[in-house]
């Protein structure tokens, strides 16, 4: 049964910083990976898929890596600001794609 | 815009009622999402319908069902039968199933039993 488990479960930094979210996974055998950003009482936003062949994808500031072999993925968040505060989840779509595994998230907070 | 629309936004109801949450999608999606969201827990999939007529059951479908008449439209209904039924539920959508297209989710419905 795949698991996802994300580290650490809250972070505070300080605006600037350059800062990477973790997210493992028990199965490799997985179809893609979805990085989530989401606001208190909001939706999840789509950030970054990662297609099982891929190795990374990159939007702006944010950059996501795969390594299905070790079953982790990073996301990193260059020059991080006060408006990057959310909560950031990860999740594996198995086989089939239908059934997409959540992460618990991390919280993070960028102080000004 | 295309997007997706959860109603209510906060719903309340007294133990042992039935209740039903709304979601509507414009972005011609074949397959739709019910996820259930506790504190400190990622999402859990309650049911989720990759065509019109047809769906199934997720992790922890038990208490819950839904319909797929309209492309559109995937409603859930919380039953009585459902033992904790206070939680936070996301619907989402995505382009023939998650392999390459992201999810795309509504804001959510807060339900609140009592």
């Amino acid at each position: 049964k795949q698991e996802v488990t994300q580290i650490p479960a809250a972070l505070s930094v300080p605006e600037g910083e350059n800062l990477v979210l973790n997210c493992s996974f028990t199965d490799s055998a997985i179809y893609n990976l979805q990085w989530f950003r989401q606001d208190p009482g909001k939706g999840l936003t789509s950030l970054l898929l990662i297609q099982s062949s891929q190795r990374e994808q990159t939007s702006g500031r944010l950059n996501a890596s795969l390594d299905k072999s070790s079953g982790r993925s990073t996301l990193y968040i260059a020059a991080s600001q006060p408006g990057d505060s959310a909560t950031y989840l990860c999740a594996v779509a198995n086989t089939g794609g239908f059934k997409t595994i959540f992460g618990a998230g991390t919280r993070l907070f960028v102080k000004a | 815009d295309g997007g997706i629309t959860q109603s209510p936004k906060y719903l309340f109801r007294k133990e042992g009622q039935n209740v039903t949450l709304s979601c509507e999608q414009n972005l011609n999606h074949d397959a739709m999402y019910w996820y259930r969201q506790d504190p400190g827990q990622g999402l859990r999939l309650i049911y989720y319908s990759q065509i019109v007529n047809d769906f199934q059951k997720g992790d922890i479908a038990e208490g819950y069902s839904v319909s797929r008449e309209k492309k559109e439209s995937f409603p859930l209904t919380v039953t009585s039968a459902q033992k904790n039924p206070t939680a936070f539920y996301l619907c989402a959508s995505s382009s023939q199933g998650s392999y390459n297209s992201p999810l795309h989710f509504g804001n959510g419905t807060r339900l609140t039993v009592t």
